[in-house]
């Protein structure tokens, strides 16, 4: 089935420490998405990437650093410089058409720092 | 910094119609309007978008008037399984620049 897949689907975390969360997709979609969601908040932009080799921050980028080396891969780390990591972080991928095309996400990794 | 607005909350039950508003002053003027729905712990969903007027997919209507400053999602004859979060996504305008953004949601709990 084509989709797209995050995990793990719950991740803990050390204060202090980096943890990277995993991002695939099947969908050969050229735009990928890394959002951040708190208790009753809508969805934060953290990266973006239009295409291979390329990202761009969004609007929380700072403590986060992407890497995008192949289409269907789109991992997210989480560095020890992000002062309030505990969230559910969720993942998009969309295809060609623009902004206003429908967005495809996973299931989402809820993150918790202990 | 352009919003969005949707009402917190509804309350509904099982067999009527729910209808949704969204307002979005500041609409770009080629951007669509687009609803997704979420669950607990799930991503969100894709549910219908429009332009203009009306659009109406198996599950949803969507109404958007003609100076499209507002939108509103109806979905018909709702179940216990259309309790949920509902987004409306709309792309405006934040100085010169234009970005997505994402409403607060209406969390919408569907009775027995």
């Amino acid at each position: 089935d084509g989709g797209i897949t995050q995990s793990p689907k719950y991740l803990f975390r050390k204060e202090g420490q980096n943890v990277t969360l995993s991002c695939e997709q099947n969908l050969n979609h050229d735009a990928m998405y890394w959002y951040r969601q708190d208790p009753g908040q809508g969805l934060r932009l953290i990266y973006y990437s239009q295409i291979v080799n390329d990202f761009q921050k969004g609007d929380i980028a700072e403590g986060y650093s992407v890497s995008r080396e192949k289409k269907e891969s789109f991992p997210l780390t989480v560095t020890s410089a992000q002062k309030n990591p505990t969230a559910f972080y969720l993942c998009a991928s969309r295809g060609g058409g623009g902004a206003n095309t429908e967005a495809f996400f996973g299931q989402g990794t809820r993150l918790t720092v202990v | 910094l352009a919003k969005t607005t949707q009402p917190i909350s509804m309350d509904s039950y099982e067999g009527q119609e729910v209808n949704i508003t969204c307002s979005h002053n500041n609409i770009a003027t080629n951007d669509y309007i687009t609803w997704y729905q979420q669950f607990p712990s799930q991503g969100p969903r894709f549910i219908i978008q429009g332009y203009k007027t009306k659009v109406t997919n198996e599950v949803a209507s969507l109404f958007i008037p003609a100076d499209r400053k507002s939108s509103t999602l109806s979905l018909p004859r709702v179940s216990l399984s259309d309790t949920a979060v509902y987004y409306c996504l709309v792309g405006v305008y934040a100085g010169n620049n234009r970005k997505l953004i994402w409403g607060l949601g209406t969390s919408l709990a569907v009775n027995p």
